[in-house]
C-alpha cells in the first residue's frame, strides 16, 4: 500500500499567489517525521521543511508552511507569494521512528507546480 | 565537501556492461540511502546503510544491483550487465543516525544520471 500519496501531478498557480500541494501519508507509527523536498529541472533534491509528529505548531520556513492534520494524517505544502523560481516538482516524504535501525525514508510520486507570470 | 558527492555525475554505457556509481556522504553522517528516478517519476528506494551495514535491502531491483560501504564513508552502487531499463538518474543521500527520532533530513547529492545504451 502507498504510504505517501500525493492526488495532484500538475498544478498551476499565478505569480505571488499561494498554492497548497496535497500529501496524506498512512502509518501506524506514533512516531515519525514528514519532509517536503523541492526538486527544480536541474535534477537535485532540495529540502525545504520538516513535521514532526509530536510537534503541537505547523512548521514555517520562509514562504513555506506545512499544514499538518495528523487525525486526518495529511501535511500539505503552503507555499505564499509564488515566484517563478519556484515552478520545480515537489515530493512530500516521511520517515517512521522505530526502536532498531529499520528507518527508511518513503517518498511520494511528486506534483509539477508551474507558476506563471 | 559540505554536501554529499556524486561520482561519476553522467555515465553512457554500453547495454551488458558493469558499472560503479560512488558516494561520498556529508561528513559524520552514519546512515547513507541509494535511489532511483526515471525520467519525470518519483523516487525508488534502493537500499539503506546504517554504518556499513545494510539492514534495509529490500529496493534492489535485482541481483543485478549491489552495493557497498567501507568505512561508514563512502558507498558504491554496483549494476552489472547493465540494461536499457537501468538508465536513470541513481541518487545517494545521507543523514544523521536516526535513532529513536525521526526527524533527521536526508540530504542529497546531485545524483549520477546513467544512460544505457
Amino acid at each position: 500500500a502507498q504510504k505517501i500519496t500525493q492526488t495532484q501531478p500538475g498544478m498551476f498557480v499565478q505569480e505571488k499567489e499561494a498554492v497548497t500541494l496535497d500529501c496524506t501519508y498512512d502509518t501506524s507509527d506514533p512516531s515519525y517525521g514528514l519532509f517536503w523536498y523541492k526538486q527544480p529541472s536541474s535534477g537535485e533534491m532540495i529540502f525545504l521543511i520538516y513535521q514532526g509528529s509530536y510537534d503541537q505548531q505547523n512548521a514555517t520556513e520562509g514562504r513555506y508552511s506545512l499544514n499538518f492534520q495528523k487525525a486526518r494524517k495529511s501535511a500539505n505544502l503552503v507555499i505564499s507569494a509564488s515566484q517563478l523560481g519556484d515552478s520545480a516538482m515537489y515530493f512530500c516524504a516521511m520517515r517512521e521512528g522505530r526502536d532498531n535501525y529499520g528507518q527508511n525514508f518513503v517518498f511520494g510520486p511528486g506534483t509539477r507546480l508551474s507558476v506563471l507570470p | 565537501g559540505a554536501g554529499v558527492s556524486q561520482s561519476p555525475s553522467n555515465k553512457v554505457t554500453e547495454k551488458g556492461k558493469d558499472v560503479e556509481l560512488r558516494c561520498d556522504p556529508i561528513s559524520g553522517h552514519t546512515a547513507l540511502y541509494w535511489y532511483r528516478q526515471s525520467l519525470g517519476q518519483g523516487l525508488e528506494f534502493l537500499i539503506y546503510f546504517q554504518g556499513n551495514s545494510a539492514p534495509d535491502k529490500s529496493g534492489l531491483p535485482s541481483d543485478r544491483f549491489s552495493a557497498e560501504r567501507t568505512g561508514g564513508s563512502v558507498s558504491t552502487l554496483t549494476i552489472q550487465r547493465t540494461q536499457q531499463e537501468d538508465s536513470a538518474v541513481y541518487l545517494c543521500a545521507s543523514s544523521l543516525a536516526p535513532g529513536r527520532s525521526s526527524g533527521n533530513t536526508i540530504y542529497f547529492g546531485e545524483g549520477s544520471w546513467l544512460t544505457v545504451v
